[in-house]
């Protein structure tokens, strides 16, 4: 069936440290590929998104390439600030089943 | 020009009541949808409306009743609710099932 694993949190980082979460996929076809964050107190927003192999995704420093070969999207930032303080989802888009499939989401801290 | 606004953002009720949230999106899509996020962030769909048609029903207990008066507006009605229904409800909204989905700031119930 369709399914996505994220990497599990909470991640605690430093500021400017380097992040990646981890997201693979079980999915007929390609999907398109999501990157969402939530802000506390806020809903969902896309953060980036790719719709075929090979194509990155970027936005806010934070990048993810759609790995075709080894059905992955990990997302990356260089150096990651307190305002990046969220909870991350990684979503692909499920042609066949006509809706996005949500991981458990990562909850991301940065202290100062 | 909020893109997707729902109402009321928050929602203290006890148990037993019948309650509605009504969600509108002014981006001009045709598929919309509600999910229910839990304590621990999981975010699980509930429904999904393309053209006013219903697409996606996610087992979710019949107490649970969506209505689409046009293509902007998706309310949600929930009959005799429940200690577990308290979670946060969200509407989102995309030009087709697997595109980009827009949310909205979501409406915090709380059954006592």
């Amino acid at each position: 069936g369709n399914s996505v694993t994220q990497m599990e949190g909470p991640v605690t980082l430093s500021e400017e440290a380097f992040l990646t979460i981890n997201c693979t996929y079980t999915a007929t076809g390609y999907p398109s590929l999501f990157w969402y964050v939530q802000y506390p107190g806020e809903g969902l927003q896309l953060l980036l998104k790719a719709t075929k192999a090979d194509d990155k995704g970027s936005n806010k420093g934070f990048e993810a390439t759609y790995r075709k070969e080894t059905t992955s999207f990990h997302l990356e930032k260089g150096s990651v600030q307190v305002s990046d303080s969220a909870v991350y989802f990684c979503a692909p888009g499920i042609q066949g089943a006509q809706k996005l499939v949500f991981g458990q989401g990562t909850r991301l801290t940065i202290n100062p | 020009d909020t893109a997707v606004s729902q109402t009321p953002k928050y929602l203290v009720t006890q148990m037993g009541n019948d309650k509605s949230i009504k969600c509108e999106q002014n981006l001009g899509h045709d598929t919309m949808y509600w999910y229910k996020q839990d304590s621990k962030k999981f975010l699980k769909i509930m429904f999904s409306y393309n053209n006013k048609e219903l697409i996606i029903n996610e087992t979710v207990p019949n107490r649970f009743s969506p209505k689409s008066p046009d293509k902007a507006h998706l309310n949600l009605h929930i009959n005799s609710l429940e200690l577990g229904d308290s979670a946060v409800y969200f509407c989102a909204s995309s030009q087709g099932p697997v595109e980009t989905q827009y949310f909205g700031p979501g409406t915090r119930l709380l059954v006592l």
